[in-house]
């Protein structure tokens, strides 16, 4: 399985914008990003998905590099809501399977 | 729609007995999975299906088993309950064949004495 590899934790500060990393260097060109969060005592929930171009949504922005090795979920003004266990992923056409690593845990400072 | 759907909520079970972990989704979709989390863990791949009749497993199945009889519900059963399954377990459904978001339950707290 492709893997991918993000920080354990993050802090930010809240209403100001949060950059989360992922490295996805072994991703097929075939594969989508996923992100999902969980916040706590909750089951995970989706964020985005994108496969080359930058994703926009209404919970957050999705920036994928140009090689597609990496990409940043962009939470544009954190909120203390935000503080959550950010997950990034794959899936595509032929490859279902949906594994998740560790994540990163965002803490929002108030 | 109620989504994905998950019972108990709680179970507590001795060692050596077993149990079956309810999953079911009413969004048609035919790609079902079950996955573990350990506290302060991330989530961990048990079994998945990709529709009716069709099962496979993922990083961790060993001491569970999975049917799928209906596109509606996919089941978790342990054959013989051990501490070391004392875990959350969260069932997720989605549309397959492509790169679709998936939708997960509330989950299940089990507890294995």
């Amino acid at each position: 399985d492709a893997k991918t590899t993000q920080p354990n934790s993050m802090e930010s500060n809240e209403e100001e914008p949060v950059h989360l990393p992922c490295n996805h260097s072994t991703i097929s060109g075939t594969d989508y990003i996923h992100w999902y969060r969980q916040l706590p005592s909750q089951g995970p929930e989706y964020v985005i998905h994108g496969l080359t171009s930058n994703v926009n949504n209404r919970m957050a922005s999705l920036a994928i590099a140009e090689d597609r090795k990496s990409s940043t979920l962009i939470l544009h003004r954190a909120t203390l809501r935000d503080a959550a266990v950010y997950y990034c992923t794959r899936r595509g056409f032929g490859n279902e399977k949906l594994t998740f690593g560790t994540g990163t845990r965002l803490t929002i400072i108030p | 729609n109620a989504g994905v759907t998950q019972t108990p909520k709680f179970q507590v079970l001795k060692t050596g007995q077993s149990m079956t972990l309810q999953c079911a989704q009413d969004m048609n979709h035919e790609y079902m999975s079950w996955y573990r989390q350990d506290p302060g863990m991330g989530l961990r791949l048990i079994h998945y299906s990709v529709g009716a009749g069709i099962t496979d497993q993922g990083e961790v199945p060993n001491g569970y088993n999975v049917s799928r009889s209906t596109t509606e519900d996919f089941p978790l059963r342990l054959l013989s309950a051990a501490p070391s399954q004392t875990s959350v377990y969260f069932c997720a459904s989605s549309f397959s064949q492509g790169p679709y978001e998936q939708y997960f339950g509330p989950g299940t707290r089990l507890t294995v004495t």
